[in-house]
């Protein structure tokens, strides 16, 4: 069963330039989450999708951005990039069921802006 | 707001010597407590999930525990393949899946 897949896995952007990051969740997944990781801040919660909706947001100014697919499939963007954006991306899949907070975390997508 | 602490940052072991990973918490209404483990260059993998003081959960050589205040990682006999960061992450009952993490414990097992 393939895993939580993210693209691109790295990229380098400059300030001000926008950035789209890709997540295809496992196969019967339809919530998808996504969290930024720092080492100064640790994991923090974006957002979370499920059917298409947000049903969730965190705390993150309105430059991050998402959506989510019919297929479940989910993109997150950041425009007017700043240098506080450099951060590991990371999409979490799950099945949304009961109080399970089991999340299936792809390997991410490490963001520097320069 | 709620706050989740894990201690200590750092934690250097001997192969087999066992020790525990702390994670307070701060949360209005808890949903559900859990661990994952963070392998460098990698996702968070899920270990755990805890919903109830007195509640413990075990897997090969990590048992996890749950009061009212914290959650306890006992790691028993541990090898070097354990060294990881550990995470902890409560979830609100009002938050949807939305799961807020501690800042991890790294843990390094040397032979």
């Amino acid at each position: 069963k393939a895993g939580v897949t993210q693209t691109p896995r790295y990229l380098i952007k400059t300030r001000g330039q926008q950035v789209t990051l890709s997540c295809s969740p496992i196969s019967g997944h339809r919530s998808v989450s996504w969290y930024q990781q720092t080492p100064g801040q640790g994991l923090q919660f974006l957002f979370e999708y499920f059917s298409e909706t947000q049903r969730n947001k965190g705390n993150f100014p309105g430059r991050f951005s998402g959506r989510q697919f019919s297929n479940s499939r989910s993109e997150m963007n950041v425009s007017t990039l700043e240098l506080g954006d450099s951060a590991l991306y990371l999409c979490a899949s799950s099945l949304r069921t009961g109080n399970s907070g089991e999340l299936f975390f792809g390997e991410g997508s490490r963001l520097t802006v320069l | 707001e709620d706050q989740v602490t894990q201690s200590p940052e750092a934690l250097r072991l001997q192969e087999g010597e066992s020790s525990s990973l702390n994670c307070s918490y701060t949360v209005s209404g808890l949903r559900g407590l859990f661990w994952y483990r963070q392998d460098p260059g990698k996702g968070p993998e899920f270990l755990f999930t805890l919903y109830s003081a007195g509640e413990e959960k075990e897997k090969e050589r990590l048992k996890a525990t749950l009061t009212k205040k914290e959650s306890f990682l006992h790691i028993t006999a541990p090898k070097p393949e354990d060294s990881a960061t550990y995470l902890c992450a409560v979830q609100r009952s009002n938050s949807g899946y939305a799961l807020n993490f501690g800042k991890g414990t790294s843990l390094l097992v040397t032979p």
